[in-house]
This record gives C-alpha cells, structure tokens and sequence, in this order.
C-alpha cells in the first residue's frame, strides 16, 4: 500500500524553539521520492524538499533539515529556532510511481506564537 | 506568467447544481491532477490524466467527473453538487519523469450549501 502518515495534527511553540514534524510512509516501490510541502495561511502549496529514496543523507537549507531513515520508513523535518513566519500547515507526501501522483500525508498545522 | 491556473477561485453552489472546475497549464505539462483539501485529511486525489484524451480515477472519484480533451486543460465536473463536496480544489501538472517538479494552481474553494 502506498501511504503517508502525519501523526501530529497540531503543533505549537513558541518561537526560537526547535520543532520536528514527523512523516513516515509506506511503499511498494523499491525506487520512490518524498516531498515536503508548506501550506501558509494565504492557501497556496510551497514547494520546498524532494528526496529519492537513494540518496539517505541528511539536508539543510538554512533552519530547515530533514532526515530520512529508510530503516525506520521515516522523513522527519526539523526547523531551528523557529519564527512566527514558519506557522503553516506542512505536508509530506510520496511520489505513486503510477502516473506520478502524489499521496499526501494528512497534514501537521504549525503554530509558532511570539 | 508560466503556471497553473485555476478557474474560478472562489464559487458557492445550491445542492444538485452542476458546475465545472477549469485547469489550465501552459508549460505543456503531459501530467494533470485534481485534488481536494478537507480538514485534517490532506489532499485527496479525485483523477489524474497523463496525457490527452486520457483520465483515470484517484483515491476519491465518485461525483466527479473529468475530461482532457486538449493537453493544456483538465476540467472536473460535479454534476450534481453535494455539501459533502464542499472543499478545496488544487490543480497540479508535471511532466513525466521522475526529476520533474510539481506546479500547483492556487486552489478553487467551493461551498455548496
């Protein structure tokens, strides 16, 4: 089965803290691909990750890191010293090797308070 | 501007009215899909077309419908609108491949009381 689990609906923090949103998944594919997204309140989907599942190095960019562990089916994003800006809801999802659609994972909403 | 754009943005529909969502890419995009956005549950995926003159269902399919009939457009239909179809709607396109991005529409938010 392909499937994306989000397990933390609703996250809150207060800024400059650390905050790890978890994603883990489920594939039949020996060959697949993981996103992150970001949904700020304005509504429209951001782009912001792509991983295959070849590459298991971790990877910054600026506060932002991932980890992904096939061991553990896991894709876990960090951001460091968060900001009222990162309050959004974050999904992950899983590239369907089948027509390239995308599984989404049901969401985690973000809310960083000053 | 190259993207996704979706038509219209915003639209309140009476139960049992029918109405048609429009898609429309110009990167010449072969991929298409219509998902919907419900709280706490993601995106759905309703149909998808990998090309012209194809479609195929997703996850959520049923009171929908959709057709490709030109490689620009993906247009989904509600036939007869329902208020468990009140949600959002986003567009996405990609070209084939596994190292293709997707671009996403900015989203139909569509009420039907």
């Amino acid at each position: 089965a392909q499937k994306v689990t989000q397990a933390q609906t609703e996250i809150s923090v207060v800024e400059k803290e650390d905050v790890t949103l978890d994603c883990v998944y489920e594939t039949r594919d020996t060959t697949y691909y993981l996103f992150w997204y970001k949904q700020p309140p304005s509504g429209e989907l951001v782009f912001l990750i792509r991983r295959n599942s070849f590459d298991e190095q971790n990877e910054i960019s600026g506060r932002y890191s991932w980890n992904f562990q096939k061991s553990t089916s896991s894709f876990n994003f960090t951001i460091t010293a968060s900001q009222v800006v990162d309050s959004a809801v974050y999904f992950c999802a899983l590239k369907d090797n089948q027509g390239g659609k995308l599984i989404f994972g049901q969401g985690t909403e973000l809310s960083v308070k000053p | 501007n190259a993207g996704v754009t979706q038509t219209p943005k915003f639209r309140v529909l009476k139960t049992g009215q029918s109405m048609t969502l429009l898609c429309a890419q110009d990167m010449n995009h072969e991929y298409m899909y219509w998902y919907r956005q419900d709280p706490g549950m993601g995106l759905r995926l309703i149909h998808y077309s990998v090309g012209e003159g194809t479609t195929a269902k997703g996850e959520v399919p049923d009171g929908y419908n959709v057709s490709r009939l030109k490689k620009q457009n993906f247009l989904l239909g509600l036939e007869s609108a329902a208020p468990s179809q009140t949600s959002v709607y986003f567009c996405a396109s990609k070209l084939p491949g596994n190292t293709e991005g997707y671009t996403f529409g900015s989203g139909t938010r569509l009420t039907v009381v």
